[in-house]
């Protein structure tokens, strides 16, 4: 199946910062999708990207699928941006791959 | 309006007994995951349905097995639970795999604890 990295593992923010976080992915993929579990445990949907630019508010994502990578931007933290970032590529197998996350901490 | 929702939100049980965790979503949608989510907050694919018929099955002991009653409902029954079973289990559905886009929804999770 495809491989997934995701960087950084951790990353530590003050409020208002912005970050980048990294998604490589070993195949080529039919879709992207990125994942905010908050302190609570739910799993939010953030983008569907299988290729190209999207935004949505403070976050913007963006995939080169024929790099194999994706990214996640996030302007203007807030402490509500904290928890855990996953990116999940679906390759030809249709077998769905989480990365191992990123874990986001923003301090007031 | 609920789009994915499990019950229980919190099961615990002791070492040896049978437990099932159930999920409904009312999306329409076609097909359905069972995920497990360990200590280290990784998540593993177990299962997935489409239209009430397995399409994945990612090495998972035989003691998990799920049913499809229909295909807005998938459940997941646990025999014989051992402690490194515990952990989260999330529902999700999405529309068939195969078209193009495809996009998972979650349910809130089930923390399921062994003692």
């Amino acid at each position: 199946g495809i491989q997934v990295e995701q960087s950084p593992p951790d990353l530590i923010l003050q409020e208002g910062a912005n970050s980048t976080l990294r998604c490589n992915f070993s195949d080529s993929v039919n879709n992207l999708q990125w994942f905010h579990q908050n302190p609570w445990g739910q799993l939010i949907n953030l983008f569907y990207i299988p290729s190209g630019t999207k935004q949505n508010g403070r976050l913007s994502a963006t995939t080169v699928a024929t790099e194999r990578y994706s990214l996640l931007y996030i302007s203007s933290s807030q402490t509500t941006d904290s928890g855990v970032y996953f990116c999940a590529p679906l390759g030809g197998s249709y077998i769905p791959t989480f990365g191992r996350g990123t874990s986001l901490i923003v301090h007031p | 309006d609920t789009a994915v929702s499990q019950t229980p939100k919190y099961l615990v049980t002791q070492m040896g007994n049978d437990k099932s965790i159930k999920c409904e979503q009312n999306l329409g949608h076609d097909t359905m995951y069972w995920y497990k989510q360990d200590s280290k907050k990784f998540l593993k694919i177990m299962f997935s349905y489409n239209n009430k018929e397995l399409i994945i099955n990612e090495t998972v002991p035989n003691r998990f097995s799920p049913k499809s009653p229909d295909k807005a409902h998938l459940n997941l029954h646990i025999n014989s639970l051992e402690l490194g079973d515990s952990a989260v289990y999330f529902c999700a559905s999405s529309q068939s795999p195969g078209l193009a886009g495809i996009q998972q929804f979650f349910g809130p999770g089930t923390r399921l604890t062994v003692l």
